[in-house]
């Protein structure tokens, strides 16, 4: 099973900061990276699929980046209603895994 | 509109059986591959169990394995998780997912979930 670490567990930060969130894979997942976005009470949202494609609606802040195991999602200018959780997601044929999770919190 | 509407959730003794129904609508059902995702109380998405558009092909993560099968009736749009041997660590939301269309892995469209209690 391949294992997903999200880095860091929690993150700090303001409205209008850039925000960094980091997904290690155990092994090579190619580009088969999702990130997702949830709310308190709420369903997750998907964000990013394949490591780099925004889903329909999802704001140009949001934008992922990397292949093979080191994957990071950046939202750039923070806006109040991004503070969430936030996971990712592989796929490796049918094997889904997700991360534990980042909590972007307001500092 | 595309909507994903589960029921069936509920409080069950370990060791008891449950049925989780997910009945969808607003897009063509028998044409995208579904899934179950749970969330513990407090806790992080695991991945359950998923199925190919036609039904003849189905996959479980490990933990459930042999203990959830999970079924489709295209006729009725409706997406099932039967679950026996139930545990407390099986005590979480059931999210029924549709795919994001065009792939198979990737979790476009969730329901607002289910809760399933199990505890005695």
């Amino acid at each position: 099973e391949i294992v997903l670490t999200q880095s860091p567990a929690t993150l700090s930060l303001s409205p209008g900061e850039r925000a960094t969130l980091s997904c290690r894979a155990s092994q090579s997942v190619s580009t088969s990276l999702a990130w997702y976005q949830q709310k308190p009470g709420q369903a997750p949202r998907l964000l990013i699929y394949d490591a780099s494609n925004r889903a329909t609606g999802i704001p140009a802040r949001f934008s992922g980046s990397g292949s093979g195991t080191d994957f990071s999602l950046t939202i750039s200018s923070l806006e109040p209603e991004d503070f969430a959780v936030y996971y990712c997601q592989q796929h490796n044929d049918w094997q889904i895994t997700f991360g534990q999770g980042t909590r972007l919190e307001i500092k | 509109e595309v909507q994903l509407v589960e029921s069936g959730g509920g409080l069950v003794q370990p060791g008891g059986s449950l049925r989780l129904s997910c009945s969808a609508s607003g897009f063509a059902f028998s044409t995208f591959a579904m899934h179950w995702v749970r969330q513990a109380p407090g806790k992080g998405l695991e991945y359950v169990s998923g199925i190919v558009s036609h039904g003849r092909n189905s996959f479980y993560a490990d933990s459930v394995k042999g203990r959830f099968t999970i079924s489709r009736d295209n006729s009725l749009n409706t997406l099932y998780l039967q679950m026996s041997s139930l545990r407390a660590e099986d005590t979480a939301i059931y999210f029924c997912v549709r795919v994001l269309a065009g792939y198979y892995y990737y979790m476009g469209v969730w329901g607002k979930g289910t809760t399933v209690t199990v505890s005695s």
